[in-house]
């Protein structure tokens, strides 16, 4: 299974500021996630993100508010833009495991999480 | 379009109860469907997953039965432990789309233990 790290772990941000989030992978993958976890909410998938092109937003997320980055097969970046104290969230990413059971079925491996606030 | 429904929470109960935490979807075809755990303070893991219908998946003791009849996805385990203590999220996978798994969650579920 893939062992994922988050930078930071945790942060207190001031409104209109923005925050770069770090995920890194111990293995190569093609498919990485960026989930946001509201307060007391489930997941909610912000985007796919595949090496070498841009991301793939979901409905009501937008490149400019979460801009990603995704330079190689084990790193990836999200960055909260212009935040505001609605943007209080978990934001985790998450990567698909090619060598589970493949095709269909491939289980997805989360990050510890990156707990933000915004004052 | 695809959703999930989870029971409501918290749930509390004493050490060595049993335990069911009801989940039922909406999807279309055929899709994966998982329980994710998320202990304090850490991220979701995988407790147990099923990919057709009538399989049966279990992990450290807890149990799911995709059921398609009434296309539900119900968590059980014979006898809680205070460890067990956690967020449960029951999440559906749909099939590829563009090449990748899209997860769709529940709610959550928060699971008490007292000892």
């Amino acid at each position: 299974s893939a062992v994922i790290s988050q930078k930071p772990s945790r942060d207190i941000c001031q409104r209109g500021t923005s925050l770069t989030i770090q995920c890194q992978v111990d293995s190569q993958v093609t498919m990485m996630f960026w989930y946001r976890q509201q307060p007391g909410q489930s997941l909610t998938l912000i985007a796919t993100a595949n090496q070498g092109s841009e991301a793939t937003y979901e409905s009501g997320f937008v490149i400019d508010k979460f801009p990603i980055s995704r330079p190689n097969l084990t790193f990836s970046t999200l960055t909260v833009s212009n935040m505001s104290p609605e943007d209080s969230s978990i934001y985790l990413c998450s990567v698909e495991d090619l060598k589970g059971s493949g095709g269909l079925h491939n289980e997805q491996f989360f990050g510890p999480g990156t707990r933000l606030t915004v004052l | 379009g695809n959703s999930v429904t989870q029971m409501e929470g918290p749930v509390t109960l004493s050490e060595e109860a049993f335990l069911t935490i009801n989940c039922t979807y909406t999807a279309t075809g055929y899709p994966s469907l998982f329980w994710y755990v998320q202990y304090p303070g850490e991220g979701l893991q995988l407790l147990l997953k099923a990919t057709k219908a009538d399989d049966k998946g279990s992990n450290k003791g807890f149990e799911a039965t995709y059921r398609k009849e009434t296309t539900s996805f119900h968590l059980e385990k014979g006898s809680v432990q205070v460890s067990d203590s956690a967020v449960y999220f029951c999440a559906l996978s749909p099939g590829l789309i563009q090449g990748a798994q899209k997860l769709v969650f529940g709610q959550g579920t928060r699971l008490t233990i007292n000892p």
